[in-house]
């Protein structure tokens, strides 16, 4: 099993660029996230996802998109970079079932974002 | 909206001395993990905390869960340098969607 994939792992982009990074499960996990990772900051919530054609917001998804058509995928999209979102970004995914019971979470080796 | 403060945020310690970071919440949690990811590497799962009170050790690691479940703790005893890195909790409260993340304590490790 490969686990959770990311791509790519480095990427440089001018503002008003659009991009996708790509995360794919191969564990049949129901939740699947992206967070995103500052100095200082820890890691923040951008959107998560229960399930196919299910998403939602997090702590700061102001600038970014998701879908969720299968239940392996869970693409971050960019519309219009700003340099406010370089940062190191992580996908993240974890068998869960409602209620209080929860898996630990199976992170992708990143994806370092430069936003000149 | 939940939030989950981790301190300190920075630690050296000689090896051989003991490291503890603490986790605190703003609303009760439901269950709360702990990662540790190693300088350029992404966050690894070490353990998940379930029952209130509850006690778990992994070999020089002792995690504990506050009675209220706001609160968390590890405790690492005689360090060594492949215990540097960064620790995070995480927390989910209410339902199982979000998991809030502390800062983060970074630890050094003199040898």
């Amino acid at each position: 099993n490969a686990g959770v994939t990311q791509t790519p792992k480095f990427q440089v982009l001018k503002t008003g660029q659009s991009m996708t990074l790509q995360c794919a499960q191969d564990m049949n996990h129901e939740y699947m996230s992206w967070y995103r990772q500052d100095p200082g900051m820890g890691l923040r919530l951008i959107h998560y996802s229960v399930g196919a054609g299910i998403t939602d917001q997090g702590e700061v998804p102001n600038g970014y998109n998701v879908s969720r058509s299968t239940t392996e995928d869970f693409p971050l999209r960019l519309l219009s970079a700003a340099p406010s979102q370089t940062s190191v970004y992580f996908c993240a995914s974890s068998y869960s079932r409602a209620g209080w019971q929860s898996g630990e979470l199976f992170f992708g080796e990143g994806s370092r974002l430069t936003v000149l | 909206g939940q939030q989950v403060m981790q301190i300190p945020q920075y630690q050296h310690v000689q090896e051989g001395e003991d490291f503890t970071t603490y986790c605190n919440s703003s609303t009760t949690l439901s269950n709360i993990q702990w990662y540790k990811q190693r300088p350029g590497g992404h966050p690894v799962f070490l353990i998940q905390l379930v029952k209130s009170g509850e006690v778990k050790k992994q070999k020089r690691l002792t995690f504990q869960f506050g009675e209220a479940k706001k609160n968390s703790s590890l405790h690492i005893t005689a360090t060594q340098t492949t215990d540097v890195g960064t620790y995070f909790c995480a927390g989910r409260s209410g339902g199982y969607q979000k998991v809030t993340f502390g800062i983060g304590t970074k630890l050094q490790v003199i040898p």
